[in-house]
């Protein structure tokens, strides 16, 4: 069954970079770009960008351009997104989602991962 | 950017209830709309894709519907496992955006 399996929670002081994975098994990996979506505590969703998984290139919605980097890893069909310059703000959970069902929408979703920026 | 004006925020309503959730795009979309539903302290599921075909696995009570800039997301025969938070979110262009979501509370 399709899986994505992202990495732990994480604890960071405010200026520095953190990067979060999203490994996908179950199905091919390069068939289906990955999404990215920010969910701030008990707010809404946001789409960060999308990547492809076979060619490596992003669009990035413009509020997350210079925040967010998605980078791929065919050989251990693995997304990354690393998150630079981290504040206050930038605490939420961190999901990567792939269409790799309907191929429309965003049916499979990782578990999510938890960014925490305090001094 | 497409804006979606979900409404409303939250809603109450008793079991065995029919609702119904509404999302505006701030411009034509065609059918491309998904609901998403989310429990407290869970991800998001995939209800809806393509504004009315319902996602494999999901209860038929749920129904979508709409074109262009309106859509609505009914849910009837209101259950327990009912009790969640609502999101529409447009795939018509990039940035894909989300509606504010609305939590759905029962009597």
């Amino acid at each position: 069954q399709v899986q994505l399996q992202q990495s732990g929670a994480e604890l960071v002081r405010p200026g520095v970079s953190v990067k979060i994975s999203c490994k996908g098994s179950g199905y091919t990996f390069t068939d289906y770009a990955m999404h990215w979506v920010k969910q701030s505590h008990a707010k809404s969703l946001e789409w960060i960008g999308v990547i492809s998984t076979y060619y490596g290139d992003a669009s990035y919605n413009q509020k997350f351009k210079g925040k967010a980097t998605m980078t791929v890893d065919k050989s251990s069909s693995t997304a990354y997104m690393e998150l630079a310059r981290l504040t206050s703000e930038d605490s939420a959970i961190y999901y990567c989602a792939s269409l790799a069902g309907t191929g429309y929408a965003m049916d499979y979703w990782g578990q999510g991962t938890s960014v925490t920026v305090s001094s | 950017d497409i804006q979606m004006n979900q409404s409303p925020s939250s809603l109450s309503a008793s079991l065995g209830d029919t609702i119904t959730i509404t999302c505006h795009a701030s411009q034509n979309i065609n059918v491309w709309l998904s609901w998403y539903q989310q429990k407290p302290g869970n991800i998001p599921k995939l209800l809806i894709y393509k504004a009315s075909n319902l996602h494999t696995g999901v209860p038929s009570r749920f129904s979508g519907s709409g074109s262009g800039t309106g859509f609505t997301l009914t849910i009837s025969s209101l259950q327990p496992e009912d009790i969640a938070t609502y999101y529409c979110q447009q795939g018509q262009s990039y940035p894909w955006t989300f509606g504010g979501g609305t939590k759905l509370e029962i009597k």
